[in-house]
């Protein structure tokens, strides 16, 4: 089992702000990193699968940055909407027969 | 349209009432995966599977055991199911296999042990 961190817990953000927070990992044996959404009595959705050092991603107002030789990705959300509320849930994997290990996620609120 | 089904998504139960969630996908995935989602705790793997008849434990395997006769259909079985599994679980697909592939998820089946 990875030991992923993800910072901050939770995070209040003006409507209208942009805003980031991170997800650490092991930096040995690293294979893809994903990144989930998951918004109050639904699913996690895929926002981006990333594999590359240095890759950068972009879905409209969100964005993510991979760095896998420090071990670690942001993701940015830009002019943030009440929609962008949600738990956003990062996953590593090392790859081979194993599979993600999903960190506790940070809990972001927008407030209007 | 592309989905991950569980049935059934709320269910109370009582200790040791064996009990099967049953999870279907209809985008032909190879890989499918159970995990269990825990207040204070990041979703957690249960079991996986890389392919038809091929089934593997994730980080939780102790209480459960799956199934994957056919390619869409992944159930998740509680023979003698107890108060810690209560839970939020999710059935998940994908395509290549979970690692590089995005995970497709169900809406989740909440359970209560009592």
């Amino acid at each position: 089992i990875l030991n992923v961190e993800q910072s901050p817990q939770s995070l209040h953000v003006q409507e209208g702000d942009s805003t980031n927070f991170t997800c650490s990992f092991p930096s040995s044996n690293f294979y893809a990193l994903h990144w989930y959404r998951w918004e109050t009595a639904k699913s996690p959705e895929a926002l981006f699968v990333m594999t590359l050092n240095g890759d950068e991603k972009k879905k409209g107002r969100i964005s993510a940055t991979l760095n896998t030789k420090e071990g670690y990705s942001y993701l940015y959300i830009k002019g943030s909407q009440p929609e962008d509320s949600a738990t956003y849930l990062c996953a590593p994997s090392p790859g081979g027969a194993d599979g993600l290990t999903f960190g506790k996620g940070t809990h972001l609120i927008i407030q209007p | 349209e592309a989905q991950v089904t569980q049935n059934p998504r709320y269910l109370i139960t009582v200790t040791g009432k064996k009990l099967t969630v049953t999870c279907s996908q209809n985008m032909n995935h190879e890989y499918m995966s159970w995990y269990r989602q825990d207040p204070g705790l990041g979703l957690r793997q249960i079991y996986y599977s890389m392919n038809v008849e091929v089934t593997d434990k994730g980080d939780v395997p102790e209480g459960y055991k799956v199934s994957r006769k056919e390619k869409r259909n992944f159930p998740l079985i509680l023979e003698s199911p107890s108060p810690n599994q209560t839970s939020l679980y999710f059935c998940a697909s994908s395509s290549p296999p979970g690692n590089t592939g995005e995970l497709f998820f169900g809406e989740g089946s909440r359970l209560t042990v009592l």
